[in-house]
């Protein structure tokens, strides 16, 4: 099955500064990408995803990229701001696939320093 | 109006007992999801549903069974419960695209 591995799982930033979240993958025909924030007794809330034929995609202060060949992905915040404290989390599937449902990273814990 | 919802939000129990989550969607999905969150965050999935076809992750032990009484509900039901079960239970939906998440219930089992 699927395996994605997530680094770090602690990153503190100072506010304004970006923070970057590195995820790779092992099942070469996984092509859906979301990330997932969540917050202190809140269920995990999608930010942005990705699909395997496209290499980058950004939505206003959140960026996601794609490296197929090297199976791993990112996700870049810029201007970091204090709501955006909060665990994220990678996650891989194959779409279309079947219901074995989204297999997630172990999560980063993100803290922007004021 | 809350897209998937899950009750109770709360639920302590001792051990040895039965109990039930419920959860509900309304964004018409066709795919539902159980997933276990432990005390590290791990989020790994439990069961995924459709009306056609359940999905059981092997690990799960067999004391948790998913009940779906139509395409909108899909409840847990979980037997003589043991204190590792301890964990926040998210309920999910999909329909070929993101996944939509609710809000979590948190089970302490005593």
């Amino acid at each position: 099955g699927e395996n994605v591995e997530q680094h770090p799982s602690t990153l503190s930033v100072q506010e304004g500064d970006s923070a970057v979240i590195k995820c790779t993958y092992s099942d070469s025909a996984s092509n859906y990408f979301p990330w997932y924030k969540q917050e202190l007794g809140k269920g995990p809330q999608l930010i942005i995803d990705i699909r395997s034929n496209v290499g980058e995609k950004k939505d206003q202060r959140i960026a996601v990229t794609l490296n197929k060949t090297a199976k791993h992905f990112s996700l870049h915040i810029t201007e970091t701001q204090p709501e955006d404290s909060a665990v994220y989390f990678c996650a891989a599937i194959i779409s279309g696939g079947g219901a074995d449902g989204l297999t997630f990273g172990k999560g980063t814990h993100l803290i922007i320093q004021p | 109006d809350t897209a998937v919802s899950q009750t109770p939000k709360y639920l302590v129990t001792q051990m040895g007992n039965d109990k039930s989550i419920k959860c509900e969607q309304n964004l018409g999905h066709d795919t539902m999801y159980w997933y276990k969150q432990d005390s590290k965050k791990f989020l790994k999935i439990m069961f995924s549903y459709n009306n056609k076809e359940l999905i059981i992750n092997e690990t799960v032990p067999n004391r948790f069974s998913p009940k779906s009484p139509d395409k909108a509900h899909l409840n847990l039901h979980i037997n003589s419960l043991e204190l590792g079960d301890s964990a926040v239970y998210f309920c999910a939906s999909s329909d070929r695209g993101g996944y939509t998440f609710g809000s979590g219930t948190r089970l302490t089992v005593v």
